[in-house]
């Protein structure tokens, strides 16, 4: 089954602890992105990745990192979270170029106390 | 700067009304249009999308889209809602079919459907 794999779903941590969301698509995709969803802000692109060692900034993307090692993986690094990282998660993937339909993952509900 | 507009962030119909959602986006150049659903706890996936010929774009679970340059405007319609239909809903826009896959999104509406 085609998908775009996020871990963890839900996670809560503290001011500064270093994390890793990973993400993970099996449908040989180019391009790969991760989003936050915050409530009345729609959708807000962090980073982007066009392929293996190409990555890009998006609109929001002080605070994290980004890798693309292996096509199919796009790890989301906060090295110092803090509070205001509190969000909703997704990690998307599609096929290059700028008409394709992006798949998403179920998200990860972050919570920084 | 390029902009995508929802109007209305809630809209609430009864079950078997026509469901229409507003999309307007901000630009003489021609678009690439899509519209994704969220449900509940669900990451998003595609309604439909417009790149080329037909304006009238039909998609998954009985909805669709018409691309109306003039107005530039993308409204997703249903004829009759469905329980099921009830999720959060975004347009998106993106004006380079190129590599560069940047998309601007609209913030959303959520569709409340009620028995």
């Amino acid at each position: 089954e085609a998908q775009v794999t996020q871990n963890p779903r839900y996670l809560i941590t503290v001011t500064g602890k270093k994390l890793t969301v990973t993400c993970s698509q099996n449908m040989n995709h180019e391009y790969m992105s991760w989003y936050r969803q915050d409530p009345g802000l729609g959708l807000r692109q962090i980073y982007y990745s066009m392929n293996v060692e190409v990555t890009d900034k998006g609109d929001v993307p002080e605070g994290y990192k980004v890798s693309r090692k292996e096509k199919r993986n796009f790890p989301l690094i906060l090295e110092s979270p803090s509070p205001n990282q509190t969000s909703l998660y997704f990690c998307a993937s599609s096929v290059g170029g700028g008409t394709g339909e992006l798949f998403f993952g179920e998200g990860s509900r972050l919570t920084v106390l | 700067a390029q902009s995508v507009t929802q109007l209305g962030s809630h809209v609430s119909v009864s079950e078997g009304a026509l469901v229409l959602l507003r999309c307007n986006y901000s630009s003489s150049v021609p678009p690439y249009l899509f519209w994704y659903v969220q449900y509940p706890n669900q990451g998003l996936q595609l309604l439909l999308k417009y790149t080329t010929g037909a304006t009238l774009v039909k998609g998954i679970n009985g909805f669709e889209a018409e691309f109306k340059k003039s107005e530039t405007s993308f409204h997703l319609t249903k004829p009759s809602a469905h329980m099921s239909d009830a999720a959060e809903y975004f347009c998106a826009v993106t004006f380079n079919a190129g590599n560069n896959r940047k998309l601007i999104w609209g913030l959303g509406t959520s569709l409340a459907v009620n028995p």
